[in-house]
């Protein structure tokens, strides 16, 4: 079964640093892959995505995450962090032999004004 | 557009009891799933249906059983509580299901306590 590391439990950082979360899956085929992103008190909601083309994508406030098919990676990163990234950071991979969608273990991202 | 729709917020039961949580997803959409969030595990997926059938089902017992209605409402069933299924069950609607790649949008889950 397909599974997703996120190695980064707890992530703080001071604000204007720059960002990069690190997500791996277990093995290849054909993938999609998604960050979500819960800030604080709200639901879970998608931050972007990759199908196919451009491995690098760009997400909403200015993420973006960068596939690596060799290493099986597809880190999150964000030039300069604001207080408001503070939230909790989930990887999923949808496996297309499964067909199932698996969940990273999440990364709790503070950030220190 | 309403978001998805889960209730109650929170529930306290005790072992050995059964609880019904409820889901209404995004209007248009035709896909529920089901996690299981627990600190340290992550979003465990539990199931999900699509167009009133199960199009696939995660590693829980048989106790952990769902549902789908014709107007694209889910209902997941657990029986025979445990201590450890206290968690926040999500639910997420998409418009087709996620085996195609379709994003899940998110309620805000339901709390489940079991004493």
């Amino acid at each position: 079964a397909q599974s997703v590391s996120q190695h980064n439990h707890h992530v703080i950082l001071s604000e204007a640093a720059s960002l990069e979360l690190g997500c791996n899956y277990s093995y290849g085929g054909t993938v999609n892959l998604f960050w979500y992103v819960q800030y604080p008190g709200q639901h879970l909601q998608l931050l972007l995505k990759y199908f196919s083309g451009d491995p690098l994508v760009k997400g909403i406030k200015g993420f973006e995450a960068e596939f690596i098919k060799s290493k099986f990676s597809f880190n999150l990163r964000k030039p300069s962090v604001q207080w408001s990234d503070t939230a909790e950071y989930f990887c999923a991979v949808l496996d297309f032999g499964n067909e199932k969608l698996t969940f990273g273990t999440g990364t709790r991202l503070t950030i220190i004004p | 557009k309403a978001g998805v729709t889960q209730t109650p917020r929170y529930l306290i039961k005790t072992r050995g009891q059964q609880v019904t949580l409820s889901c209404s997803p995004i209007s248009g959409h035709r896909s529920v799933s089901w996690y299981q969030q627990t600190p340290g595990q992550g979003l465990q997926f539990l199931f999900e249906y699509f167009s009133e059938t199960q199009r696939n089902k995660g590693n829980f017992p048989g106790r952990f059983s769902g549902r789908q209605f014709s107007n694209s409402r889910s209902e997941m069933n657990v029986s025979t509580l445990e201590l450890g299924d206290s968690a926040l069950y999500l639910c997420a609607s998409s418009l087709a299901w996620t085996g195609l790649g379709s994003p899940l949008h998110f309620g805000n889950g339901t709390r489940l306590t079991v004493t």
